[in-house]
Formats: structure tokens, C-alpha cells, sequence
């Protein structure tokens, strides 16, 4: 069965750094996400993203954020000087397409921890 | 404000035994209705999707109801099994926003 995969698993930067998060999306899919959880937190939706530009994005989703999609297969998520409250589970999600019934797909996640 | 509310946040049953989760929203204007099962340190799972029109939805051993009117929803898990214990959460959608349930922790113990 087809599966939203993440890379790295677990990703330790210091503060200030810059990372990029790597998301494969199901091949057929149109429509990518980001969300982000806290530890111990609700679920937060960061941004979607659609035919290579952002569709819709949070108040979280500053321009510390960056998404790209940039060779067809891989969906980045870039932060660039990485803040302490950045520490996060950060999820990929893919759908064939947006609203309604759609369903989303979510990657197992990639674990930032800043220090 | 859009805010979706949960309960309980813990609830621990025996294994076989059936229980009811809560949803509560105030998204408007509503398009959906999400439940995902998430297992601890992986991503969410879909258990069901419903809109406006749908009052009741099952997947297995889940069900969910929507009420519309009162903006109330509930996930109903019949006959639990070790493999049931994880986060449930209730997502809303309205057209341009997406609120997650802070989610209940199950606990199945055999």
C-alpha cells in the first residue's frame, strides 16, 4: 500500500541553524501539508501546498518557513534559523485532492529537537 | 474563535468493553468532520470523514455521529482491543481552516 515517508526521523540542529525536513508524498497525489505537534500539544496546521505554490497557510507559517517541492517526488520543509519553540513533531500529509471527503495521508512524522 | 474541544483526555477501559468519545466545535462555516487514530511518536490515521449531510459513519468496530444542529460529534468504538489504545482526535474543517481537537487518550487493558 502506498505511504507518506519522512526523512529524517529524528533531527537534532542547534538553535540558529537551518533544516530542511523531507517529505516523499503518494505518487498520485496532488495535494501536500505540513503540520507540526508539539510535545504533549494539539495538532497545528502549518501549510498546504498545490500545483507549486502555497494554497493556504497558518499565522505559525512566518518567514522562518519555507516549502518546495523541488524535483517532483519530494516535498521540503525548510526553517531557516531554528528557534527553541521550534522543537516539534513535524508531519507530512498528502491527498489526491483538497476538501470534502479527501482523505489525507500522513507520513510518520520527523522528531526536530533545537538545542 | 475556531476551537474544537474533547472529551474526555484520558479514559481507560477493560478490553472488550465499548466507550464514546466527545467532540465539540464552534468552526464555522463547517465543511468537515475528521476522527484519526494516532499511536504514540507516528503520524495521525483516518478512521472517518463526514460532512453536513452525514449523520453517521462507521469503519469497523468505529462509528461516528454528527450533529450539525448542536455542533457535536461523537466517536463510538465497539468491543476494544489492546491494539484500540492511542490519541483520537477530532478535526474540523471549515473552507479555508483546519482545527484540531487537543485528542483523548484511550487506554484498553486487558
Amino acid at each position: 500500500e502506498p505511504e507518506v515517508t519522512q526523512t529524517p526521523s529524528h533531527q537534532v540542529t542547534q538553535m540558529g541553524q537551518e533544516v530542511i525536513l523531507r517529505c516523499v508524498p503518494i505518487s498520485n497525489h496532488l495535494y501536500f501539508y505540513w503540520y507540526r505537534q508539539i510535545l504533549g500539544q494539539k495538532v497545528e496546521f502549518l501549510v498546504s501546498f498545490y500545483n507549486n505554490e502555497i494554497s493556504e497557510k497558518s499565522e505559525i507559517f512566518d518567514d522562518q518557513f519555507s516549502v518546495e517541492r523541488p524535483d517532483g517526488s519530494n516535498f521540503t520543509l525548510k526553517i531557516r534559523s531554528t528557534k527553541l519553540e521550534d522543537s516539534a513533531m513535524y508531519f507530512c500529509a498528502s491527498s489526491e485532492r483538497a476538501g470534502g471527503t479527501y482523505e489525507q495521508y500522513f507520513g510518520p512524522g520527523t522528531r526536530l529537537t533545537v538545542t | 474563535k475556531n476551537q474544537v474541544e474533547q472529551s474526555p483526555q484520558s479514559l481507560i477501559i477493560l478490553e472488550g468493553k465499548n466507550c464514546t468519545l466527545q467532540c465539540n466545535y464552534t468552526v464555522s462555516p463547517f465543511s468537515n468532520l475528521r476522527w484519526y487514530k494516532q499511536d504514540t511518536g507516528r503520524g495521525p490515521v483516518s478512521l472517518t470523514i463526514m460532512t453536513f449531510s452525514e449523520n453517521t459513519k462507521s469503519n469497523g468496530r468505529y462509528t461516528a455521529t454528527l450533529d450539525a444542529d448542536t455542533k457535536q460529534s461523537s466517536l463510538h468504538i465497539t468491543a476494544s482491543q489492546l491494539s484500540d489504545s492511542a490519541s483520537y482526535i477530532c478535526v474540523v474543517s471549515a473552507v479555508n481552516d483546519m482545527r484540531f481537537g487537543a485528542g483523548t487518550r484511550l487506554t484498553v487493558k486487558p
